[in-house]
């Protein structure tokens, strides 16, 4: 069965510095792999998503993540945080494109302090 | 803009009542799909339609959820005697209006059983 696990249910940052948020997937054929945010009492926004082309995602907000198949990660990254990013960031995984059904992670929370 | 839009956005009710969502996307859209989100965790699949039929159900739907997709647009999710477990955040995606191996969410629908 397909699955992502996210480490740290909370990640710290200050304002300006690096953004990084870890992702690894456990699949048995080639996945596909997304990350949302999601706001405070909101739904979730897709930021960026990996469908076997490039291994260098770029999504909005400034955010890209980097397949890596030998070490089954898709971290999510941003160069400079800023206080808009603070919300909860979650991965996930689909195997059947077809089906569009996708197995999430447990999310991290991450908070930007000034 | 998520092209979907659910109602109601919270909903508050004693245990043991009755409860329904609806989830209406923009355009057309042969598919649609529900997930459930509680607290501190990520979005699960619940159960999805391709038109009006309800091809697949995930084990967490139990007998007294249903959802139904009349006409092939807008669909609902019934909760029946709600229990305290059912407290969550109910969302409601569908794929994007042409070829494309994601879901965009709607902004969900929170319940709240007391």
């Amino acid at each position: 069965a397909q699955s992502v696990t996210q480490l740290g249910s909370h990640v710290s940052v200050s304002e300006g510095a690096l953004v990084l948020l870890r992702c690894n997937y456990s699949s048995s054929v080639p996945p596909y792999l997304f990350w949302y945010v999601q706001y405070p009492n909101q739904g979730l926004q897709l930021l960026l998503k990996y469908t076997s082309a490039a291994t260098l995602v770029k999504g909005i907000n400034g955010f890209e993540a980097e397949f890596k198949k030998s070490e089954t990660s898709f971290h999510l990254t941003k160069p400079s945080a800023h206080m808009s990013d603070a919300a909860e960031y979650f991965c996930a995984v689909s195997v059947d494109t077809g089906f569009q059904k996708l197995v999430f992670g447990t999310g991290t929370r991450l908070l930007v302090s000034p | 803009d998520t092209g979907v839009s659910q109602n109601p956005r919270h909903k508050i009710t004693k245990r043991g009542q009755n409860v329904t969502f609806r989830c209406d996307p923009i355009s057309e859209h042969n598919r649609l799909y529900w997930y459930r989100q509680t607290l501190g965790q990520g979005p699960e699949f619940l159960t999805y339609f391709q038109n009006e039929a309800q091809l697949e159900k995930s084990r967490l739907l139990s007998d007294r959820f249903s959802a139904e997709r009349p006409k092939g647009s807008f669909s609902t999710l019934e909760i029946q005697r709600t229990e305290q477990g059912d407290s969550a955040m109910y969302l409601c995606a569908i794929p994007p209006r042409y070829a494309g191996n994601t879901i965009y969410f709607g902004e969900g629908s929170w319940l709240t059983v007391v």
